[in-house]
C-alpha cells in the first residue's frame, strides 16, 4: 500500500508570494496533520483535520490556512511568504481522530524555500 | 508545560554497542509517547510508541523504557548497526480537547552515528 504522498516535493518562492502544498493520505486513513520543520528541528504543529473539520491548530499566524476535501486529501495554504517560512512540511495521516491518539504516518514533505 | 527536551544532541556509538537517548517532558496528561527515525531527505517514520502504563516495550533491537515519576522515557538501541545512523525524535501527545487534534510535541532531535 502506498504511504503519504506530498506534492511537489520541492518549491522556491519569493517572498509575499502565495503556495499551496497537497497531501493523500494512506488509504484508509481520515485524519491528515500539518508539520513545520525547520532545518535542525523537530517538527512544529500546524492544523489537524479530520472529516473536513479543522481538530486541532498549532502557534501559527492566520497567514497559514489548510482544508481537507471528501477524499480525505488535504492542502496547506500559506499567504504572504516570509523568508522564515523556508522549511520542509510534513503532512501525517492516521485513521481517525476518535478514542486514544493514533499513530501518525509522515510523508516526505515538501521542501520550500523563500528567496 | 508543552516542551519535550530531547538528549543528546549529537551522538556517536561504535558498531555493536547500545545508543541511548533521553527524553523529558513536564505534562503529566500526556498519554502517548512515540519514537521517529528521520533520514536525510525523508520524513519521519515511526519506529516504536508506549503509553504510560506500561514501563517498558521492545520491539526488535529498539526499547523505550518509560518512568512515569520522573516523567521522563528512553530509547534504547541495541547491536547498533551504520544503518541506524540517522536523527532519531522522541515526541508527546497531549491530551485530548478543542483545539489539540491531533497534535505531537517533539523533542529537539538527536543526530546518531554509528561507526564501523
Amino acid at each position: 500500500d502506498a504511504g503519504v504522498t506530498q506534492s511537489p516535493t520541492h518549491l522556491i518562492k519569493t517572498r509575499g508570494q502565495q503556495v499551496t502544498l497537497r497531501c493523500s493520505p494512506i488509504s484508509g486513513h481520515k485524519s491528515v496533520s500539518w508539520y513545520q520543520q525547520v532545518l535542525g528541528q523537530g517538527p512544529q504543529f500546524i492544523f489537524q483535520y479530520y472529516e473536513k473539520e479543522e481538530r486541532g491548530r498549532g502557534n501559527f499566524p492566520d497567514r497559514f490556512s489548510a482544508r481537507q476535501f471528501p477524499n480525505y486529501s488535504s492542502e496547506l495554504n500559506v499567504n504572504a511568504l516570509l523568508l522564515g517560512d523556508s522549511a520542509l512540511y510534513l503532512c501525517a495521516s492516521s485513521p481517525r481522530d476518535r478514542g486514544r491518539f493514533q499513530p501518525q504516518h509522515f510523508g516526505d514533505g515538501t521542501r520550500l524555500s523563500i528567496l | 508545560q508543552q516542551q519535550v527536551k530531547q538528549s543528546p544532541q549529537s551522538l556517536i556509538v561504535q558498531k555493536g554497542g547500545i545508543s541511548i537517548i533521553n527524553c523529558a517532558y513536564e505534562n503529566t496528561a500526556f498519554d502517548y509517547f512515540p519514537w521517529y527515525q528521520q533520514f536525510p531527505g525523508k520524513g519521519p517514520a515511526l519506529l516504536i510508541a508506549i503509553r504510560p502504563d506500561v514501563s517498558e516495550k521492545k520491539e526488535g533491537r529498539f526499547t523505550i523504557s518509560f518512568n512515569k515519576s520522573a516523567k521522563q522515557f528512553s530509547l534504547h538501541i541495541m547491536d547498533s548497526q551504520p544503518g541506524d545512523s540517522a536523527t532519531y525524535f522522541c515526541a508527546a501527545s497531549p491530551p485530548a480537547g478543542i483545539g489539540q487534534g491531533g497534535k505531537l510535541i517533539f523533542g529537539q532531535g538527536t543526530e546518531l552515528s554509528v561507526k564501523p
